[in-house]
């Protein structure tokens, strides 16, 4: 079972900042086979990255992912208001696991 | 558009037995391109990943539920359905059904099971 650990647990940035998120895999992850989410209260994940880099349908250019093998990176550039809430990476080449997440919060 | 939606019963006795059931429209459960999952949040904690199954029915599940998990897949329906056996207070949770190609592109809402007697 690979187990996800993503850091930090909260990050508290202020709108218009760039917010990098870490994702460390306990062993390789198959494929790249990655993907970040975004959760917001009472709604269901949002998919904004998949194959550790590539962006799904409709997300903004200002989300990017980056890395392979154990260490993969979340970035979000040129924050806005709507982006600030929990962010979870997925992995899904081995079995599935999620991350504990981080919390994006307002400074 | 791929769209799904859960449903089943709000509140579970403990000891008791979890159904719920995944609608899938807008697209074919019979699609190679998907695996057809089960995804948790309890109260104030993070995602949990259940279980995923295959439109042939080959299933994949979290270890920690295993021993008390089954799902199976309607595609004269476009449904599939998890079971959650002897539940307890700690699988009071949100759950969600998602469709995975190349991660989870497609959820449903999320339907919120309370386990209490």
């Amino acid at each position: 079972e690979i187990v996800l650990t993503q850091s930090p647990g909260t990050l508290s940035l202020s709108p218009g900042e760039r917010a990098t998120l870490s994702c460390r895999a306990s062993q390789s992850v198959p494929s790249s086979y990655l993907a970040w989410y975004q959760k917001r209260p009472g709604q269901a994940p949002r998919l904004l990255i998949y194959g550790a880099s590539s962006r799904a349908t409709g997300i903004p250019d200002r989300f990017s992912g980056s890395g392979s093998g154990t260490d993969f990176t979340f970035t979000i550039n040129r924050l806005e208001p709507e982006d600030f809430a929990v962010y979870y990476c997925q992995q899904y080449g081995n079995s599935y696991s999620f991350g504990q997440g981080t919390k994006l919060e307002i400074k | 558009q791929l769209q799904l939606q859960e449903s089943g019963p709000g509140l579970v006795k403990p000891s008791e037995t979890l159904s719920l059931t995944c609608t899938v429209s807008g697209g074919s459960i019979s699609s190679s391109s998907y695996y057809w999952g089960w995804i948790r949040q309890a109260p104030g904690k993070g995602l949990e990943w259940i279980g995923s199954i295959y439109y042939s029915g080959s299933t994949y599940f979290n270890s920690s539920l295993k021993s008390r998990v089954t799902m199976s897949v309607d595609t004269s329906k476009s449904q599939f359905s998890l079971k959650l056996r002897t539940v307890t207070a700690s699988d009071t949770a949100v759950y969600y059904c998602a469709g995975d190609s190349n991660g989870y592109h497609h959820w449903g809402q999320g339907t919120l099971v309370t386990v209490s007697s």
